[in-house]
């Protein structure tokens, strides 16, 4: 079974923390990986892409992605209570992607 | 104004009814999905199409049927084999399936309840 793995959490972290948020995957040929931001009744909405090892910043998110370790992780900088919400990492290779199950941040003012 | 669009937003199912939830997209996408949540779950893959004409089950298709006879449409029917339909349907689309292409973008939901 092909597994995409996160800590349910929450992680709380006050405002202005870095917010650090992690995945692990079981499927050594995946390819893209994706965080997605859901708040509560909502539809996820795209954070961030990666498909390469390394680092990749958007504004205050960086996305990290290391193949041989199949973990990828996703650093929020200067969070803010309006990041309060469930972020799920998303992976695979060609067609079926699969979810996590999110890890629940709540930013306290 | 493009987008997907997911309808109704909200829908009930008496015991032993089918019911089908609507997904339209104007974006051109090749690919479309349909996921389920349950509370305070992840998403979990229900069927995917990569073309007209083609689809492929996703972890939990069992209770559930799709068609794709439009690029633009990717109906999920819910039948009465599926015995706990109750649940937040998401479905989503994307350019292609490689790289860049395989980011999805998602409709607002159904929430599905049982009467």
């Amino acid at each position: 079974q092909k597994e995409v793995e996160q800590n349910s959490g929450p992680l709380s972290v006050p405002e202005g923390a870095i917010a650090s948020l992690n995945c692990t995957y079981s499927d050594r040929v995946s390819q893209s990986f994706f965080w997605y931001r859901q708040y509560s009744g909502k539809s996820p909405e795209l954070i961030m892409s990666i498909y390469s090892n390394g680092d990749k910043e958007d504004g205050r998110f960086t996305a990290q992605l290391n193949k041989a370790s199949q973990y990828v992780s996703l650093l929020i900088r200067d969070s803010q209570p309006s990041d309060s919400a469930t972020y799920l990492c998303l992976s695979g290779n060609t067609g079926k992607l699969i979810f996590g199950q999110g890890t629940t941040l709540q930013v306290k003012p | 104004d493009g987008g997907i669009t997911q309808s109704p937003k909200y829908l009930f199912r008496k015991e032993g009814q089918n019911v089908t939830l609507s997904c339209e997209q104007n974006l051109n996408h090749d690919a479309m999905y349909w996921y389920r949540q349950d509370p305070g779950q992840g998403l979990r893959l229900i069927y995917y199409s990569q073309i007209v004409n083609d689809f492929q089950k996703g972890d939990i298709a069992e209770g559930y049927s799709v068609s794709r006879e439009k690029k633009e449409s990717f109906p999920l029917t819910v039948t009465s084999a599926q015995k706990n339909p109750t649940a937040f349907y998401l479905c989503a689309s994307s350019l292609g399936t490689r790289g860049s292409k395989n980011i999805q973008y998602f409709g607002a939901g159904t929430r599905l309840s049982v009467l």
